[in-house]
């Protein structure tokens, strides 16, 4: 079974204060992990694909890296508009069901 | 540039009414999905149309269908609420082709008394 967990659930920065989020997964095959920042009371944003081992994506002062256990959302020199909650997803290469398996999230706050 | 529409925002049920939420999608995509969001657990799927004319059951379909009305618009339906249903949900679309991110709508907060 796909399983998704992001590590820590909530974390509190101060402006300027670099960091990073955890996402860890297990999948049979991994076809694309998702990176999604949700605000609340909203719908979750689309942020980044990443596809393979190695790879890397950058987006202002986020960047995404993953390798063949875990992803990171390393987020540099945050603002308080980078306040929110980000999700993790999985989706697997194998099957015609399309499944994609989220996190539970990582509750980002920055302090000015 | 409305992207995924979702009616309504708020609903409130007595345990055995019936609703339909509604949503839209104006960016040409085959697949609508149905999720729904609860605290401590990720978005689980309910119910997907990979394109206009199919429907597929997801991770938690008991208690909902769906109606692939169009292109378009994508439904989803409480037969008989129940409390357990209480719960966001979100619509979302995706484009064809490679592994692209969902385009989620804002959501329907639904609680089931």
């Amino acid at each position: 079974e796909d399983q998704v967990t992001q590590s820590p659930e909530a974390l509190r920065l101060q402006e300027g204060e670099s960091s990073s989020l955890n996402c860890s997964y297990t999948v049979s095959g991994l076809r694309g992990l998702f990176w999604y920042r949700q605000d609340p009371g909203k719908g979750p944003e689309f942020l980044f694909t990443l596809y393979s081992a190695g790879e890397e994506k950058e987006k202002e002062r986020l960047k995404a890296t993953l390798t063949k256990k875990e992803s990171f959302l390393h987020i540099t020199a945050p603002k308080p508009e980078d306040s929110a909650t980000y999700l993790c997803a999985v989706q697997a290469r194998s099957g015609g069901y399309q499944k994609v398996t989220f996190g539970t999230g990582t509750k980002l706050q920055v302090i000015p | 540039n409305a992207g995924v529409t979702q009616t309504p925002k708020f609903q409130v049920l007595k345990t055995g009414q019936s609703m339909t939420l509604q949503c839209a999608q104006d960016m040409n995509h085959n697949s609508m999905y149905w999720y729904r969001q609860d605290p401590g657990m990720g978005l689980r799927l309910i119910y997907y149309s990979a394109s206009e004319g199919t429907t597929d059951k997801g991770e938690v379909p008991n208690g909902y269908n769906v109606s692939r009305l169009n292109k378009r618009e994508f439904s989803l339906r409480l037969e008989s609420a129940a409390p357990s249903q209480t719960s966001v949900y979100f619509c979302a679309s995706k484009g064809q082709g490679a592994v692209n991110g969902y385009t989620f709508g804002s959501g329907t907060r639904l609680t089931v008394v």
